[in-house]
């Protein structure tokens, strides 16, 4: 089944302690996202690549920072995770950008916790 | 500013009874409305659509949203709600492929 897959589920990190989360598709769509999620509230979305087209969200911090080697993959890397940073990540795709309406397939997220 | 309301964070219900979240919205432009749902430690899962067309929009797991322009509102509702129904259920309002969340109604679901 085409899906989307977060890798890992659960991820523990040290306080200032670079960290990845990874994010990969079959679904062969153009657009990916990164969304952070604290508890109780609504995911933030942080950035995304239409393809190779980078797009930070303005009030994105910089220690949070995206790659996407490939159509398939997609990665967050936060430089110096902070408590505050604790949450879940979740990463979706969607076919293109932007075409209203084109709806957005999420993972089952990570969730990442700062010691 | 375009912007998506969910009219109480929580909704209990018993088992077998009707479900409605409630949600309302502003924006500039005809919306695009999604309901999604999170079940705990989970992604989202969409439950259905509002493009344009048809006004009543069914989805997924018996649930349909009725979307009413003059109300601007897009309310989500099941006729008999089952245990494993108790999630996070977010309305969303698409602003040209970004996504504008509204807070957030978690329901519970009693036996």
């Amino acid at each position: 089944d085409a899906m989307v897959i977060q890798n890992p589920r659960y991820q523990v990190t040290q306080f200032g302690k670079p960290v990845t989360l990874s994010c990969s598709q079959t679904l062969n769509h153009n657009v990916m996202y990164w969304y952070q999620q604290k508890s109780s509230q609504a995911p933030k979305l942080l950035f995304h690549y239409y393809d190779k087209d980078f797009n930070n969200e303005a009030d994105t911090p910089d220690n949070f920072q995206s790659r996407r080697p490939n159509t398939s993959f997609c990665f967050l890397d936060i430089r110096s995770p902070g408590l505050g940073d604790a949450a879940m990540y979740l990463c979706a795709t969607s076919r293109a950008l932007p075409r209203v309406s084109d709806t957005q397939y999420f993972g089952p997220g990570t969730r990442l916790t700062v010691l | 500013a375009q912007s998506v309301t969910q009219l109480g964070s929580h909704v209990s219900v018993s088992e077998g009874a009707l479900v409605l979240l409630r949600c309302n919205y502003s924006s500039s432009v005809p919306p695009y409305l999604f309901w999604y749902v999170q079940y705990p430690n989970q992604g989202l899962q969409l439950l259905l659509k509002y493009t344009t067309g048809a006004t009543l929009v069914k989805g997924i797991n018996g649930f349909e949203a009725e979307f009413k322009k003059s109300e601007t509102s897009f309310h989500l509702t099941k006729p008999s709600a089952h245990m494993s129904d108790a999630a996070e259920y977010f309305c969303v309002l698409d602003q040209g492929g970004k996504l504008i969340f509204g807070q957030g109604t978690e329901l519970s679901v009693k036996p």
